[in-house]
C-alpha cells in the first residue's frame, strides 16, 4: 500500500540548533516533492518545493534534499527559533494524474528558546 | 488578494443534516481541491477539480458532493452528516502541474 511517513509526531530542540525532519514514502513516484508549514487552527502554508531530478534546494534558513533512490526526503532549518515552532507537513505530487497532492501526517517541531 | 476563503469557520450538525461549505479563490487557478484533517491521518484528499465543469473523486469521498461551475468556486456538499464526518475542512487551490498549493483557513465541523 502507498504510504507517506514523517518520521515522528513531535520533536523538541534548542535555540539555535538546525533541526531535521524526516519525510519517508514507499510505492509512489512522485514527479515532485513539497513542505509545508501549518500553525494551529490555520490552514497549512507552502514552503518549498523540489523536483525528482534535484537532489537539494534552499531557501534562506531552509534546505530540502530528495532521494529517489532511498525514497526520503529531509528537511533542515538551520539556527532554530522560537519562531519556527510548528507541524510541518510533507506531500508528494506525482507523475501521473492530476497532479494531486498526498500528504503525510506532520512532525510538530517546538523550538525551545 | 484575499486567496482562498472559506466559509463558515464552525459548524455544529446532528446526525442526518446537510450543508454546503463554502469556498472560493481570486487568483484564477484552474484546480481546486478539497481535504480533510483528522489527528494522525494527515490530511486526506476528498474531491478535486482541474477546472469549471470537470470534479474527480479523491482517496475519501464517500458522503461528499461537489460542483464547479465557475473558475472561482468550489463547494463541499454533506447530504446527509453522519459523526464521521466530524473533522476539520481544508479548500485549496493551486499552480499548474507541480504548482504550489494555497490553502483557506478551513471550516471545524461537529456532527453530533
Amino acid at each position: 500500500s502507498q504510504k507517506i511517513e514523517q518520521n515522528s509526531e513531535a520533536l523538541n530542540i534548542q535555540e539555535g540548533k538546525t533541526a531535521t525532519l524526516t519525510c519517508n514514502y514507499t510505492n509512489y513516484s512522485p514527479a515532485y516533492l513539497q513542505w509545508y508549514r501549518q500553525d494551529p487552527g490555520r490552514g497549512p502554508v507552502f514552503l518549498l518545493l523540489i523536483r525528482e531530478n534535484e537532489k537539494e534546494k534552499r531557501k534562506e534558513r531552509l534546505k530540502v534534499t530528495f532521494d529517489t533512490t532511498l525514497k526520503q526526503s529531509l528537511f533542515h532549518i538551520t539556527a532554530s527559533q522560537p519562531a519556527d515552532s510548528a507541524t510541518y507537513l510533507c506531500a508528494l505530487v506525482l507523475q501521473t494524474g492530476a497532479n494531486n497532492l498526498f500528504f503525510g501526517t506532520g512532525t510538530r517541531l517546538t523550538v525551545i528558546p | 488578494n484575499a486567496g482562498v476563503t472559506q466559509t463558515p469557520k464552525f459548524q455544529v450538525l446532528k446526525t442526518g443534516q446537510s450543508m454546503t461549505l463554502q469556498c472560493a479563490q481570486d487568483m484564477n487557478h484552474e484546480y481546486m481541491s478539497w481535504y480533510r484533517q483528522d489527528p494522525g491521518m494527515g490530511l486526506r484528499l476528498i474531491h478535486y477539480s482541474v477546472g469549471a465543469g470537470i470534479t474527480d473523486q479523491g482517496e475519501v469521498p464517500n458522503g461528499y458532493n461537489v460542483s464547479r461551475s465557475t473558475t472561482e468556486d468550489f463547494p463541499l456538499r454533506l447530504l446527509s452528516a453522519a459523526p464521521s464526518q466530524t473533522s476539520v475542512y481544508f479548500c485549496a487551490s493551486k499552480l499548474p502541474r507541480g504548482g504550489e498549493q494555497y490553502f483557506g483557513p478551513g471550516t471545524r465541523l461537529t456532527v453530533t
